[in-house]
């Protein structure tokens, strides 16, 4: 089971870079990493996903570095509207571990 | 935003009665899912399908039951509620199964639940 690893709390400022690390140790190979974002009284939403090294959307970059045992979500210019909840989840190899962990509470402050 | 609605979104009840949860898709995905969260658990995996009359049991599975007699409704029971079941819960679904796979999976916007 790929147990991730994630701070609890961040805090930034508006117009900042803010990357959110997520340890993911036991990681299989075929394992994808996606990550979700989730504000309150909302169900969590796609953000990005990768199985290596870079990839980047219109929200967001992640880095996944070669032994993939860790991976970066990192937003640039953060607003006052990024303040949610990130999830990392590896997707894992039994569906009765697609479980996600606690998350990461980003408050972006003005 | 995929359509996803979830049934109701807030209930009280009391302990020892019957409760179901609906889960209603128009995006026809084979694989929906059952989550229930709780502070400082994160989303945990209740129970999930991969097609029609097809489920199997996810982490917390125990005093929950789900059916799928269509490929659009997905219903969660709680035979006899109890407090510990008081949560948020939340369907999803995915156009293939969220393992081995890079189809990630879409979220409800949750029901809200709370046993008395």
């Amino acid at each position: 089971l790929a147990k991730t690893t994630q701070p609890i709390s961040m805090d930034s400022y508006e117009g900042q870079e803010v990357n959110i690390t997520c340890s993911h140790n036991n990681i299989a190979t075929n394992d994808y990493i996606t990550w979700y974002q989730q504000f309150p009284s909302q169900g969590p939403r796609f953000i990005i996903q990768g199985y290596k090294t870079k990839v980047t959307n219109e929200v967001a970059s992640l880095f996944i570095p070669a032994d993939r045992k860790s991976s970066t979500l990192s937003l640039p210019r953060v607003s006052l509207s990024d303040t949610a909840v990130y999830y990392c989840l590896p997707t894992p190899g039994s569906a009765r571990q697609l479980t996600f962990g606690s998350g990461t509470q980003l408050t972006v402050l003005p | 935003d995929a359509g996803i609605t979830q049934s109701p979104r807030h209930k009280v009840t009391e302990t020892g009665t019957p409760v179901t949860l609906r889960c209603h898709q128009t995006e026809n995905h084979r694989y929906m899912y059952w989550y229930r969260q709780d502070p400082g658990h994160g989303l945990r995996l209740i129970h999930y399908s991969y097609g029609v009359k097809d489920t199997d049991k996810g982490e917390v599975s125990d005093g929950y039951s789900v059916s799928r007699s269509k490929t659009e409704d997905f219903l969660l029971t709680l035979e006899s509620a109890t407090s510990s079941q008081t949560s948020v819960y939340f369907c999803a679904i995915s156009e293939s199964m969220a393992l081995y796979s890079n189809q990630p999976q879409h979220f409800g916007d949750g029901t809200r639940l709370s046993i008395l």
